[in-house]
Formats: C-alpha cells, structure tokens, sequence
C-alpha cells in the first residue's frame, strides 16, 4: 500500500526563522515521484518540485531546499529565512510509476508571524 | 507558462439547479483531471481524461458529468447536487502518460499535474 504521512498539522514560526515541513511516505515500489504543492489561502495548488525515486542529489531552489532521504523514505521540505507570504497549506504527495494517481499527505499549514 | 484557467471562481446553486464548471488550458496537455477537495483536507481526485477518453472515474456520483470536448477544454456538469458537495473543484493539467492508466511515459516526459484556481461550489 501507497500512503504518505505528514505528522506536523501545524507550523507557526516569526518571519526569518528557518523552518523544515516533514514529509514521510510508504511504498514498494522500487520506482516513484514525490511531490510538493503549495496551497496559499487563495485555494490554487502551486507546484514545487518531483523528485525520482532515483535521484541521488537534494535540491535547493533560492530560499527553498528539499532533502530526499530513502533509507528513512522521507522527503523534508525547508524554507530558510520565511517570510509571510510563505503561509499556506503545503502538501507532500507520492505517485507510482504506473499511474495517474496522486496519494497525497495530510498537509501542513504554515503560518508566519510578521 | 503553466497556467490552467477555471470558471467561475465561486458558485452558488440550489439542489434543483444545473450549472457546469469549466477547465481551460493552452499547454498542450493531452492529461486533464477532475478533483473535489474539503476544508483542510487534501485534494481527492474524481476524474481523469486522456486524449479527450474518460480514463479514470472514482466512483463519482452521477450527479456529477465530466465532458472534454476537446484537448485543451474540460467541463463539470452539475445536477441535483447535495449540500455535502459543497467543496472547492480543482482541475488540474499535464502531460500524458504512457498509457491511458497515467504510466509514466518511455520518452521521458515528466507528468507533472499543474492546477488551477479552482471554483469554490455552495449547494444550498
């Protein structure tokens, strides 16, 4: 079975701190896609990045970094230095390779305080 | 440029109502998808059309009519809604996979699901 878990309901934190979105997932397969999405309060889902299951190299994205950890099957999203309108509901997802499906975590809502 | 344009952006219709929602996107996407999403919950998908052919149906009710008169074009139908229904509908786009399941294509192609603004549905 395919799941994914993202144990921190909430996250709040003062602008410029650091702050790390936890993501762990479950599957089989030997090959797959995660994901992160943004969803600010205006309801659009913002993608983020896909990350192959092959991929060796954790990727940063200006104030953005995403760390890949298979032997812990986690997929941990930082901001550094957040600013406000870094608030919003952020997703973790997993797809197989063999179909449409995004199996999508709970969600984490981001907020950060001026 | 990733954009996927849904109207209208809110919507309200009594049970008796028929109204439709509609999905646009000039990407070249040959994937387009369907899906209903709660107050704090993740997104659940309903439907999903590739090349213009309904592949996927999560066992919606029938009450909800997906159409996808063509590639770059994806409706809603709506009648005799419930107020459980009530949600904000996204509709999301991407490149196909290699078959009509969503598998991921030989060729590389990354199937990456870009949505849009969604429409925020009241059934009273």
């Amino acid at each position: 079975a395919q799941k994914v878990t993202q144990a921190q309901t909430e996250i709040s934190v003062v602008e410029k701190e650091d702050v790390t979105l936890d993501c762990v997932y479950e599957t089989r397969d030997t090959t797959y896609y995660l994901f992160w999405y943004k969803q600010p309060p205006s309801g659009e889902l913002v993608f983020l990045i896909r990350r192959n299951s092959f991929d060796e190299q954790n990727e940063i994205s200006g104030r953005y970094s995403w760390n890949f950890q298979k032997s812990t099957s986690s997929f941990n999203f930082t901001i550094t230095a957040s600013q406000v309108v870094d608030s919003a509901v952020y997703f973790c997802a997993l797809k197989r390779h063999s179909n449409y499906q995004l199996i999508w975590g709970a969600g984490t809502k981001l907020i950060i305080k001026p | 440029d990733t954009e996927v344009t849904q109207t209208p952006k809110h919507l309200v219709m009594g049970m008796t109502n028929k109204k439709s929602l509609k999905c646009e996107q000039h990407m070249g996407h040959r994937a387009m998808y369907w899906y209903k999403q709660k107050a704090k919950k993740p997104p659940e998908l309903m439907f999903v059309y590739s090349y213009e052919k309904l592949s996927i149906n999560e066992s919606v009710p029938s009450r909800f009519s997906p159409e996808c008169p063509n590639s770059s074009l994806l409706n809603l139908h709506l009648h005799a809604l419930q107020p459980e229904d009530s949600a904000l509908y996204l509709c999301a786009s991407s490149l196909p996979g290699g078959d009509p399941r969503g598998r991921e294509s030989p060729t590389g192609a990354k199937n990456i699901q870009y949505f849009g603004a969604g429409t925020r549905l009241s059934v009273l």
